[in-house]
This record gives structure tokens, C-alpha cells and sequence, in this order.
């Protein structure tokens, strides 16, 4: 079945560690996003890509690091400099048709907890 | 700048009953619309969207949305509740001259036998 894999589901981390989380898609999507949720605040943009090799920061990238290597992996990394990573991490995607008109498909998420 | 508010943090609803989950939204073109659904520790599922046309939009899961520009509003209703719709409802809006989407802050949708 095509979608968005999202691994780990539940991460937790010790202060100043660094950690990547993962995030697949099969549908062979061009664009991928990295959104961060934290309760009564909606999703926030972290970094987009629209095309391998090529990305973007979003609303709140300080403290993140993204790479597009390929067109089915868009990976985050939560470095030591964010300063209050613990959030509920979405990946999303969308065709060139859905960058377009907005619709994303998602991921399950990554909830990171900072120990 | 653009914005969307969802007034109403919480909707509680009996089953079977009409319910309403609320959206207004400025932006500064013409906007484009977006409903999606968010179940515990789940990530969003896209439900309807309006870019042009019709001002009353419906998906495949009984919900409705209509688009009303002198109001700058884009309400979620259902004419029957189910319990299965328990979840949280996210609006969200763009210009149809930028790509990036901006989120209300969600409703939490309560629907009790």
C-alpha cells in the first residue's frame, strides 16, 4: 500500500543528544514536510522540500537540519541547540497538483520526548 | 497576514445531533480551504477542500463545508453525529499565490452517546 512511514512512533532523548527521525514515502511524491504539533497551537512548518536535493525552512527550522537525498526520503534532525524538543513530529507529502491546491497526505508521527 | 481561527477549543455534541466545527480565516487573495482530521496519536487524514466553484463542498464521510466569503468562514457541519467522529479538526487556508499552508489551532470534537 502506498503512504508516508514515519519510524520511531515514540523516541525519547536525553538532553544535548542529537536524534534524526525518519520519514518514507512510496507515492512518489515531489514535495515533502516536516510540520512540529504541540497541543492548542495547530502544526507549525519546520522545512519543506519541493525537489531532491533541495530544500526549504519553515516558520520554526532553529534547531532542526533536514537533507533530500532522494525523492522518497526526507529525514529531520533534532539537534542540541532546540531548545524545547519535546512535540508530536509530522511528515507529509504532496504531488506537484497537491502543492498546488494543498492537499498533504501524512504520516502517523513521531512523538519525541526530551528525558 | 494570513489567519485562521477555530474559535471553540472544544465542541461537545450528543449522537445523532447536528454538529458545527467553526473557521475563519484572512488572507489577502483569494483563498484556498482546507479541512483535515487528526484521531489520538495519529497523524492528519485530508477531509474536503474549496478552491473555486461550489461554495458548499462535501466529502465521502457525511461532512459539509461552506465556503462564505462575505464572512470570511468556512464551517465543518455534519447533519448527524456519529461517536466514531471523535477527533480533533484542523482548518486551514493559503492564498492561492502561496504554497504554504497556515493551521488553526484545532478543535477537539466530542460526540457522546
Amino acid at each position: 500500500d502506498g503512504g508516508i512511514t514515519q519510524s520511531p512512533k515514540y523516541l525519547f532523548r536525553k538532553e544535548g543528544q542529537n536524534v534524526t527521525l525518519s520519514c518514507e514515502q512510496n507515492l512518489n511524491h515531489d514535495a515533502m514536510y516536516w510540520y512540529r504539533q504541540d497541543p492548542g497551537q495547530g502544526l507549525r512548518l519546520i522545512y519543506y522540500s519541493q525537489i531532491v536535493n533541495d530544500f526549504q525552512k519553515g516558520d520554526i527550522a532553529e534547531g532542526y537540519s533536514v537533507s533530500r537525498e532522494k525523492k522518497e526520503s526526507f529525514p529531520l534532525t533534532v539537534t542540541s541547540a532546540q531548545k524545547n524538543p519535546t512535540a508530536f513530529y509530522l511528515c507529509a507529502s504532496s504531488t506537484p497538483t497537491g502543492r498546488d491546491t494543498g492537499e498533504l497526505f501524512f504520516g502517523e508521527g513521531s512523538r519525541l520526548t526530551v528525558l | 497576514a494570513q489567519s485562521v481561527a477555530q474559535p471553540e477549543d472544544q465542541v461537545n455534541v450528543a449522537e445523532g445531533n447536528p454538529l458545527t466545527v467553526k473557521c475563519t480565516y484572512s488572507v489577502s487573495g483569494n483563498p484556498y480551504l482546507f479541512w483535515y482530521v487528526q484521531y489520538p496519536n495519529r497523524g492528519l487524514q485530508f477531509l474536503l477542500k474549496y478552491i473555486t466553484g461550489d461554495n458548499l463542498v462535501k466529502c465521502s464521510y457525511g461532512f459539509e463545508a461552506e465556503f462564505n466569503k462575505s464572512q470570511t468562514s468556512f464551517h465543518l457541519k455534519k447533519p448527524s453525529a456519529l461517536v466514531s467522529d471523535s477527533a480533533l479538526y484542523f482548518c486551514a487556508v493559503r492564498e492561492n499565490s502561496n504554497y504554504q499552508l497556515i493551521w488553526g489551532a484545532g478543535t477537539k470534537l466530542i460526540i457522546k452517546p
